[in-house]
């Protein structure tokens, strides 16, 4: 069964570092997504993105985030500068069409000291 | 502003006893409804949906109510055994084109299910 994968599972990298998370969705999937959590607390939109395009962002997705696709089967989330705040489990997920189940990969626990 | 919640945050249960996961949520706007369980260290495991014309979905040992008039969501197990063990999530979504929020889902805090053999 096709699955979202993520790469890698656990990042550690210094504060004010650049840090790239990757995913890649399932392979017919068109809508990508973007959630992190909060060790103990619930998972949190960050972004949305079809076509090329963010279709939707979080507060929490500010000007140090970023997101591409730079071929035809990743997905990238960049942060510039990371804070220590960013430390937290970051969930890419793919959907059909922007009404199908959107699934979730395994994460990339990212620990930022 | 919307937010989706849940009663109980522990749920403790012996193995072969039906579980009952309840979750409210407060945006009357939202149409589709997702039961999602999270094993520690990994992802949401999408369970069971249900879009907003509906009021029951059945899957395999799994039940999903829906109650518009009081904003009511339960996931419902039969039969519970161990490996149900895990942190279920409700979340929804307000997928109408041209809405706000277009894709992006809003979990609520999550519900421990403990079963003991």
């Amino acid at each position: 069964e096709p699955e979202v994968t993520q790469t890698p599972s656990h990042q550690v990298t210094q504060m004010g570092q650049e840090v790239i998370l990757r995913c890649v969705p399932i392979s017919n999937h068109l809508y990508f997504y973007w959630y992190r959590q909060i060790l103990g607390q619930k998972v949190e939109f960050l972004v949305s993105f079809y076509n090329n395009e963010i279709s939707e962002k979080s507060e929490i997705f500010d000007d140090q985030f970023s997101v591409e696709r730079p071929d035809g089967s990743n997905f990238t989330l960049k942060i510039r500068s990371t804070k220590l705040e960013d430390s937290a489990m970051y969930f890419c997920a793919s959907s059909k069409t922007i009404t199908d189940t959107q699934y979730f990969g395994p994460g990339t626990r990212l620990t930022v000291l | 502003g919307e937010s989706v919640g849940l009663h109980l945050p522990t749920l403790s249960v012996q193995e072969g006893d039906n579980s009952i996961i309840n979750c409210a949520y407060s945006n009357s706007a939202s149409d589709y409804f997702i039961w999602y369980k999270q094993e520690s260290g990994k992802g949401p495991q999408f369970i069971i949906d249900i879009r907003s014309n509906m009021d029951k979905r059945q899957g395999q040992r799994v039940t999903v109510l829906l109650n518009k008039t009081v904003k009511h969501l339960s996931l419902q197990i039969a039969a519970t055994q161990p490996g149900d063990s895990a942190v279920y999530f409700c979340a929804e979504n307000n997928r109408t084109a041209g809405g706000t929020s277009y894709g992006k889902l809003t979990f609520g805090q999550g519900t421990i299910l403990t079963v003991h053999p």
